[in-house]
């Protein structure tokens, strides 16, 4: 099964700053998604990247706050951009080879914004 | 609208002792049925993944069962241990719409000795 390591684990930002977050999957894989996961809540997709072009974004998400780049079938970095207070959350890169494999995820990024 | 529901929302066992999950789910047509462990602190890992053809499938102590007449799904975990203290997400992927994930709000289990 695939390996996800994501860095950093957890950051403490300023208001106004950016963030970008790094996944790197041990094999290569046809999917890769960004998740965002409150305390005690569910997880909500944020965009899946596309290996290539230009990610694919859920309703709520947009570019321009969360800038994605999947250069190759192994890495992707998600951005969170213009922090605020409510940026503050838990996010997921996970990758799988189809959808009926496996969903692999990172161990996640615990972001605060002051 | 897509929705997966699980209950109970926690639950608390002692070390040893059985337990079965549930997860009921309004998603047609569905592609597979998942079931995750996530840790506190940690991403979650998947237990086990479902066709709509199956109705049972086993990972160790776990075991997953599919009803898809009835949209219901449980996790039963045999003899508990200290180690499966953590949240259980029920997912169910959709056969359209690109087999987008839709997620269970979760059951927090505590195993306590």
């Amino acid at each position: 099964s695939a390996v996800i390591s994501q860095k950093p684990s957890r950051d403490i930002c300023q208001r106004g700053t950016s963030l970008t977050i790094q996944c790197q999957v041990d094999s290569q894989v046809t999917m890769m998604f960004w998740y965002r996961q409150q305390p005690g809540q569910s997880l909500t997709l944020i965009a899946t990247a596309n290996q290539g072009s230009e990610a694919t974004y859920e309703s709520g998400f947009v570019i321009d706050k969360f800038p994605i780049s999947r250069p190759n079938l192994t890495f992707s970095t998600l951005t969170v951009s213009n922090m605020s207070p409510e940026d503050s959350s838990i996010y997921l890169c996970s990758a799988s080879t189809g959808r009926d494999s496996p969903l692999h995820f990172g161990n996640g990024t615990r972001l605060t914004v002051t | 609208k897509n929705q997966v529901e699980q209950s109970p929302q926690s639950l608390i066992i002692l070390e040893g002792k059985n337990c079965t999950l549930q997860c009921n789910y309004t998603v047609s047509p569905f592609s597979n049925l998942r079931w995750y462990k996530q840790d506190t602190g940690r991403g979650p890992v998947s237990l086990t993944i479902m066709t709509f053809s199956e109705n049972t499938k086993s990972n160790g102590r776990y075991t997953a069962t599919l009803d898809a007449d009835t949209k219901q799904s449980s996790l039963h975990i045999t003899a508990s241990q200290l180690s499966d203290s953590a949240s259980y997400i029920c997912v169910v992927t959709l056969y359209n719409q690109g087999g987008k994930l839709i997620f269970g709000q979760g059951t927090e289990l505590s195993v306590k000795p």
